[in-house]
């Protein structure tokens, strides 16, 4: 696509529900990231691919938190059991990889806990 | 560890009163440096990448530049439409084949007519 694409935009849950927020990258970008962004807060690093290696998972904050990519492409990014303060923006980028080269950002899925 | 400072937290500027914005950062081993521009409700959008110390770029009323220490994005003559927030972001290498990048907490730009 001619971006970054992310869905849902908005998503109200029940606490302690499960949900998935879907990442679909420019095409070709073998490098994905996962951040999340609460109200006037900067951007928290969560999770980030390269490729086919072992991604680097060392932002997600707990083990309700997991992050897949399938086939280097899509990613899906799971929170079990939601929380309130699991309320936020959660962006996903994706660049060419490697080193400086420029990273897209997609409008960002909208999350709600209730 | 790496740490990203980002100053004003808030600006607050008359239409045509040029300014600049600060990022502070102590990383091993940058890759890059980059600003975004955010608007409310929207994803971060790209603005610049500097690589290496004394290194410029330009985009209409913004210019931004790079020392050892920091980087500046000067704002000549703003206009209302240049209100935002704006990010900076550094690219550090985190092992394998990962850059990892990590973002300030922003500067909110107000532009008033």
């Amino acid at each position: 696509g001619a971006g970054v694409s992310q869905s849902p935009s908005n998503k109200v849950t029940e606490k302690g529900k499960d949900v998935e927020l879907r990442c679909d990258p420019i095409s070709g970008h073998t490098a994905l990231y996962w951040y999340r962004q609460s109200l006037g807060q900067g951007l928290e690093f969560l999770i980030y691919f390269q490729g086919n290696s072992a991604p680097d998972k060392s932002g997600l904050p707990s083990d309700r938190f997991s992050a897949e990519r399938t086939g280097g492409s899509v990613s899906t990014l799971t929170i079990q059991r939601t929380q309130q303060e699991d309320s936020a923006v959660y962006l996903c980028a994706s660049s060419a990889g490697g080193s400086g080269n420029t990273i897209y950002f997609g409008e960002g899925s909208w999350l709600t806990v209730v | 560890e790496d740490q990203v400072t980002q100053s004003p937290e808030a600006l607050r500027l008359q239409e045509g009163e040029s300014s600049s914005l600060n990022c502070s950062y102590t990383v091993s081993g940058l890759r890059g440096l980059f600003w975004y521009r955010q608007d409310p409700g929207k994803g971060p959008e790209f603005l610049f990448t500097l690589y290496s110390a004394g290194e410029e770029k330009e985009k209409e009323r913004l210019k931004a530049t790079l020392t050892k220490k920091e980087s500046f994005l000067h704002i000549t003559a703003p206009k209302p439409e240049d209100s935002a927030t704006y990010l900076c972001a550094v690219q550090v290498y985190s092992g394998g084949s990962n850059y990892k990048l990590t973002f300030g907490k922003g500067t909110l730009l107000t532009v008033n007519p």
